[in-house]
């Protein structure tokens, strides 16, 4: 059993749409962070959410923090294929190594 | 200026040949990651430096050698690998100690390796 699941695996929209992935578990993170990541490339931290019901933006994309600092979302508004990649969510605790979620496979079409 | 660099970019070896990776950071960070990485999933952790100690070794083969010469250099030493070794190897570092507290990581691009 994964620690971080999320959901969708695997999501194909089209350009300009809007969507959210979600990240769940059923423990408290320190933190967490949503990496974007393309093929044969390292993850790029977007974001680090630290204090429960935290709001973040990133341009159009908007993260949040459950109030149980369990589970995140991230929605992104008006896809656009440069957003194309995997979408990862990792988590910190204290005195435990960090985890990764397994991530979900995003295709924005043009 | 958060960037993890890494050497080479892509990798060919043989099963007996002997080669080496290289990952170098400057943010001043204490703590040092080896993640694996295989088509379609996750990162998955094989070591973690702390204080350029050796804090965390998740029952990695010995065929794989890390190496920590100063705070902002980290190796892996590969001799001996086998084919399903092919994977993308990613550094990362990361303020803290790195076993258990809640910092998140800054990845390097990794090295994409292929034994054949």
């Amino acid at each position: 059993t994964q620690l971080l699941e999320q959901s969708p695996q695997f999501l194909s929209i089209q350009e300009g749409e809007n969507l959210t992935v979600y990240c769940n578990s059923s423990s408290v993170f320190s933190s967490l962070q949503w990496y974007r990541q393309e093929p044969g490339e390292g993850p790029v931290l977007l974001v680090t959410v630290v204090t429960g019901g935290e709001v973040k933006k990133l341009k159009r994309l908007t993260f949040q923090f459950g109030d149980a600092r369990k589970d995140s979302s991230l929605h992104i508004t008006a896809a656009q294929p440069g957003d194309t990649g995997l979408y990862l969510c990792a988590g910190g605790r204290y005195g435990q190594n960090f985890v990764f979620g397994p991530g979900t496979r995003l295709s924005v079409l043009p | 200026d958060t960037e993890v660099t890494q050497t080479p970019k892509h990798l060919v070896m043989g099963m007996t040949n002997k080669k080496s990776l290289k990952c170098e950071q400057h943010m001043g960070h204490r703590a040092m990651y080896w993640y694996k990485q295989k088509a379609k999933k996750p990162p998955e952790l094989m070591f973690v430096y702390s204080y350029e100690k050796l804090s965390i070794n998740e029952s990695v083969p010995s065929r794989f050698s890390p190496e920590c010469p100063n705070s902002s250099l980290l190796n892996l030493h590969l001799h001996a690998l086998q084919p399903e070794d092919s994977a993308l190897y990613l550094c990362a570092s990361s303020q803290g100690t790195g076993t258990g507290d809640p910092y998140e990581q800054y990845f390097g691009p990794g090295t994409r390796l292929t034994v054949t």
